[in-house]
């Protein structure tokens, strides 16, 4: 059963660039896109963007212009990058690994497992 | 604002069903499959359902999923006190702004 574990820093300054390192365990990380999705204090789940073994990157447009994710398969591990953090950036991040499957003209979409979620908090 | 709307709360007693709704659009619910994921207090999310039906390895038969057209329904029967959490729903979105996108979330009461 694939297992995913978030890593990094719980705090990071305003303005600064928020790094995650999502690791993969008792699978691999090739074959499969792998997602992050993020949820501010008290409120839902957010999608942040997925990344498929290959390097191929689908990001949320409202996030697009400040998130970059990256893959190493050597390493089994996934990362997220989000510049110039504000408050409200402050959230629980997960990982998961991620499925969107044409399917005719419709798409299969499903997140599963997830990692247990860091929590990042942007304060100076 | 989410891109699908779930009603914020819903409640029942022990025992009793229970459904939630997922409203979209043509460009997501209408055209695509949806996900559930249910996420117990202080707990990362679990797939719950996905491809609008299926449950996945484990999940019980009291939990169920249906979609009709741009509208999607969670139904859990047979209700106990460990199935209180939040629920949301999940499609892609292949619209302008393609991606995936969840629901604002559901919290359950079971009272």
């Amino acid at each position: 059963q694939v297992q995913l574990q978030e890593s990094g820093p719980g705090l990071v300054k305003p303005s600064g660039t928020l790094s995650l390192i999502c690791g993969v365990s008792a699978g691999t990380i090739s074959s499969n896109w792998w997602s992050w999705v993020r949820q501010s204090p008290g409120k839902g789940l957010e999608w942040i963007g997925e990344i498929y073994y290959s390097g191929t990157t689908k990001y949320n447009p409202s996030l697009k212009s400040r998130v970059t994710i990256s893959i190493d398969e050597s390493k089994n591990q996934f990362s997220l990058r989000l510049s110039s953090v504000t408050a409200a950036d402050t959230a629980i991040y997960y990982c998961a690994r991620s499925a969107h499957v044409l399917v005719g003209t419709a798409i299969m979409s499903w997140l599963d497992p997830w990692g247990q979620g860091i929590r990042v908090t942007v304060s100076s | 604002q989410s891109v699908l709307t779930q009603p914020p709360s819903v409640s029942a007693a022990p025992g009793q069903k229970v459904t939630i709704s997922c409203s979209g659009s043509s460009s997501n619910i209408g055209n695509n499959y949806v996900s559930w994921y249910q996420q117990l207090p202080g707990a990362a999310p679990k797939l719950l359902i996905y491809d609008n039906t299926k449950r996945p390895s484990g999940i019980p038969d009291r939990f169920s999923g249906s979609k009709s057209g741009t509208s999607a329904t969670l139904g859990i029967t047979g209700l106990q006190t460990g199935d209180e959490a939040d629920y949301y729903c999940e499609t892609w979105d292949s619209g302008l702004s393609a991606g995936r996108v969840f629901g604002g979330g559901t919290k359950l009461t079971v009272l």
